[in-house]
């Protein structure tokens, strides 16, 4: 499996709306609604904001959204906050058990 | 509350094995999934292994499928996975992270992080 395509960085000023995409093919994010994104500090575990394509888990902020068209999901974050700033991976399962990660996008407030 | 709790840094040689484990806590430990992921130095996540606690049951990713066991200890909730015939590629942090409730596909909680490092 080969990992799923994110843009490597996005930027945007505080308050702002940014969006990450994440690519994959028909077999994997076209055909399972199990798109999960993970928040990722620098020295810190990932942390679950989105599963299942537009889900946020209790406690994730409400300007987390998620989205999916075709073979491509997106992440989208409404009024950018400093505390924001971190890198994000989406997740697809796969099928047969397996899952593939995206290879991650950094995002930094201007 | 729910927690995973990993083992601590490892150094080990080209061509050793490492065995690193993940203690669980605050929930029935043989109801969730286990997963390994892993991430070398400023890289992405890459997934490694899922497994069920309490049975012999467990998947792996093809790169890994050859060097890799996960096994489990229900009476110590813990979670082990082992690499063997380490290279430098293998140096990276693991993480353990449980698998949320049946059907949803994602990970939930995870561990701190156990850092592996390969070197002669």
């Amino acid at each position: 499996q080969s990992a799923l395509t994110q843009t490597a960085s996005v930027s945007g000023s505080l308050g702002q709306s940014i969006s990450i995409s994440c690519t994959g093919t028909a077999d994997d994010v076209g055909k399972y609604n199990f798109v999960s994104w993970y928040q990722q500090h620098p020295g810190k575990a990932p942390r679950l904001i989105i599963q299942e394509v537009i889900w946020r888990p209790p406690g994730v902020p409400t300007r987390f959204t998620g989205s999916k068209s075709g073979n491509t999901a997106s992440l989208t974050i409404s009024g950018l906050q400093a505390e924001d700033e971190a890198d994000y991976f989406c997740c697809t399962y796969a099928g047969n058990r397996n899952y593939v990660f995206g290879t991650g996008t950094k995002v930094s407030i201007l | 509350q729910v927690q995973l709790v990993q083992s601590g840094a490892e150094v080990k040689k080209p061509g050793a094995s490492v065995k690193v484990s993940c203690k669980a806590s605050g929930y029935t430990f043989i109801n969730y999934g286990i997963n390994w992921v892993r991430q070398a130095p400023g890289q992405g996540l890459e997934w490694v292994a899922s497994a069920t606690p309490g049975t012999s049951d467990a998947v792996y990713d093809q790169r890994f499928r050859d060097r890799v066991t996960v096994t489990s200890d229900t009476s110590m909730t813990t979670i082990f996975m082992e690499i063997n015939s380490l290279t430098s590629e293998d140096t990276a942090i693991y993480y353990c992270a449980r698998l949320s409730q049946s059907g949803q596909e994602a990970f939930d909680v995870w561990g701190q992080g156990t850092r592996v490092t390969v070197s002669s």
